[in-house]
């Protein structure tokens, strides 16, 4: 147990359609990252949160967004979903921007879009 | 652009052979390397955390080596045991303009036979 949870573990989606991940980072970890996983691969990072705030960002467009909470929570959303959208995404929390420190990550939620 | 790679993509072993999972990557400027374990469907588990400063480190059966200079890295697996069955990824990061960015390998799968 890493102490990183992630909320769907799965879901389902129509093409055009927008969804909406959660995360919740482990306790006292102010830093919050997100990746792509599609299958056979490894994983792809599409941006970090520290503090509130986006301080880095992967190959990935503006439709995909974040929000990082008070808490250090943080969401993943993606607008107008494509097929190509459906993977796995994960969720990895670290301690001052992973600046040294382990990257601890949840299990996943399985995105697929038809 | 730091490119990981991962050989070999598979392997099968019998119980109780040692065995040498290889990483390499092309920018030597790394801040560390981690090392985790994916099995099927579910999300990453750290193993072992190298710094660029360290040579290696060890857990149990396992020992990650790192040679910055050369851009590689292995994962040595002593009398490995069916629980080892699982995909093992490596995973780099650099300091890219205030964060740390993480590139991942494409992993390598093992199968432990019994």
């Amino acid at each position: 147990e890493t102490g990183v949870t992630q909320s769907p573990t799965h879901l389902i989606k129509t093409r055009g359609q927008q969804v909406t991940l959660r995360c919740s980072s482990q306790s006292g970890h102010n830093t919050v990252s997100w990746y792509q996983q599609a299958l056979g691969q490894g994983p792809q990072f599409i941006f970090q949160y520290y503090r509130e705030e986006e301080n880095g960002r992967g190959n990935f467009p503006p439709r995909f967004s974040g929000l990082q909470f008070p808490n250090y929570s943080s969401e993943l959303n993606v607008n107008a979903l494509e097929l190509d959208d459906s993977a796995l995404y994960l969720c990895a929390s670290s301690w001052d921007r992973g600046t040294g420190n382990t990257i601890y990550f949840g299990e996943g939620s399985w995105l697929t879009v038809v | 652009k730091q490119e990981v790679t991962q050989i070999p993509a598979a392997l099968s072993v019998p119980e109780g052979e040692n065995l040498v999972l290889n990483c390499s990557f092309t920018d030597s400027a790394i801040y560390n390397l981690q090392w985790f374990r994916q099995d099927p469907g579910k999300g990453l588990t750290s193993l072992l955390l190298i710094q660029s400063s360290q040579r290696e480190q060890t857990s149990g059966r396992l020992n990650a080596s790192l040679d910055k200079s050369s851009g590689r890295s292995t994962l040595y697996i002593a009398a490995s045991q069916p629980g080892d069955s699982a995909t093992y990824l490596c995973a780099v990061r650099l300091n890219s303009g205030g964060y740390q960015k993480v590139t991942f390998g494409t992993g390598t799968k093992l199968q432990v036979i019994p």
